[in-house]
């Protein structure tokens, strides 16, 4: 079945590095991907991962991936007041008519203190 | 203005009244889609559209009514809203050109059924 899950809620000291699980149902998945959500706002892409790469970086952010686990991880480093955010984790899901949709996780809600 | 945009922002309305989202892109994306976003669920697929003329029922269509005449428009229509669908809603938009599967988000509505 399709399932994507996150945990619900982290809180992360300013300056620390923060890792977000998630793990994912579809080993056929092509690309995996981190959406961040501010409050007020719609879905931003942050990154993704194609999925025969184990890593990724992007400056802060270090996209790691088990493909035998189904487990993705988001880590940033150098965590600040502006990352405070939700972050989804979706993978995609062949549909019919040759699309990919996108499942996603709940969101993990990450609360950065001072 | 560029991008995807959705309006009404926020909108409360009574039971039984019909109720019309608006989504908007600039891009000449193909695909276009209606989310919703509830506590714990994360983002639900309610429609999608791969092209003008051309839509098709996601994960949670019951209630709800889309149409597709212009490649750039995308509305969702409740036909008889229910306070079970009090929610956010979100559109997206995605291109063809491209490998991946990414979509690009409006800012939401906030929908408010008494």
């Amino acid at each position: 079945g399709e399932d994507v899950e996150q945990s619900l809620f982290l809180s992360v000291r300013e300056g620390d590095s923060s890792v977000i699980n998630c793990t994912y149902t579809d080993s056929s998945s092509t690309y995996l991907y981190w959406y961040k959500q501010e409050p007020g706002a719609g879905l931003q892409l942050l990154t993704y991962i194609f999925s025969n790469m184990d890593m990724k970086q992007d400056q802060r952010l270090t996209v790691l991936l088990n493909k035998k686990d189904k487990h993705l991880s988001l880590r940033i480093a150098d965590t600040q007041t502006g990352d405070s955010a939700i972050y989804f984790c979706a993978e995609t899901h062949e549909f019919s008519g040759g699309y990919n949709k996108l499942i996603f996780g709940a969101g993990t809600r990450l609360a950065v203190h001072p | 203005d560029a991008g995807i945009t959705q309006s009404p922002r926020y909108k409360i309305t009574e039971t039984g009244r019909q109720v019309t989202l608006m989504c908007h892109q600039t891009w000449s994306h193909s695909y276009m889609f209606w989310y919703r976003q509830d506590l714990g669920h994360g983002l639900r697929l309610i429609y999608y559209s791969a092209a003008a003329d051309i839509t098709d029922k996601g994960e949670v269509p019951d209630g709800y009514v889309v149409s597709r005449s212009k490649t750039e428009n995308f509305p969702l229509t409740l036909e008889s809203a229910t306070r079970s669908q009090t929610s956010v809603y979100f559109c997206a938009s995605r291109g063809t050109g491209s490998s991946t599967d990414t979509q690009y988000f409006g800012p939401g509505t906030r929908l408010t059924v008494l």
